[in-house]
């Protein structure tokens, strides 16, 4: 299994443009957790799915991040538009089911926006 | 407010010391703790602590959680460099079905 697929791996852009990530899940896997981690804030999940359906969104900073999941094999975490504040490493996890323990992680998107 | 306490924040030991992470928390209703071990990836799962008193162990590392004093260790015995990390403690609450993370101790494990 090749395990949670992120990318890009890194993504450099200028604020005010939109940034596109993308995730793909364990295949079997019905959660997918999204998760972002600053020095400032640590790590914090933003969102999650349970068969592709958006369950809690309460960690979304503000409007300007959206997430979604259109299937079983893909998400996309959007920021539009992207500030400087918005730079971070940016996980993507999936389970079988909604317990932490047994979430696994995907490599991350390391964001600057310059 | 929810939140999670980690100390110290940063960490130098020799190999072969041994070395205890501490993670102190406040959050409503809690259901359980966790530690991971984050390199310079993603995060991986250490334990899971729900009970009182009970140690959970796993080779060098094991943990333990107070659930009246609000607070789990982290114990690594024989330090080792690939124990180099940042040792992330996470609570889980039920009132929020949510996790939160604490800072991270970042240890360095040096020959």
């Amino acid at each position: 299994d090749a395990g949670v697929i992120q990318s890009p791996r890194h993504e450099v852009t200028e604020m005010g443009q939109e940034v596109t990530l993308r995730c793909k899940p364990i295949s079997g896997h019905d959660y997918l957790f999204w998760y972002r981690q600053t020095m400032m804030r640590g790590l914090e999940l933003l969102i999650y799915f349970n068969n592709n359906v958006p369950i809690d969104d309460s960690g979304m900073p503000e409007d300007r991040f959206s997430a979604k999941m259109p299937n079983a094999s893909f998400s996309t975490l959007k920021i539009q538009p992207s500030e400087p504040r918005d730079s971070a490493v940016y996980f993507c996890a999936s389970s079988r089911d909604r317990r932490q323990e047994t979430q696994y992680f995907g490599p991350g998107t390391r964001l600057l926006v310059l | 407010e929810d939140k999670v306490v980690q100390s110290p924040l940063s960490l130098v030991v020799h190999e072969g010391d041994t070395v205890t992470l501490n993670c102190s928390y406040e959050v409503t209703n809690f259901r359980s703790l966790l530690w991971y071990k984050q390199e310079k990836k993603a995060p991986t799962f250490l334990f899971m602590l729900t009970s009182s008193g009970i140690e959970k162990k796993s080779g060098r590392l094991s943990s333990i959680l107070d659930k009246k004093e609000l607070f789990s260790i982290l114990n690594i015995t024989a330090t080792q460099t690939g124990d180099s990390a940042i040792y992330l403690c996470a609570v889980e609450s039920t009132s929020y079905d949510k996790v939160i993370f604490g800072p991270g101790t970042s240890l360095s494990v040096i020959p």
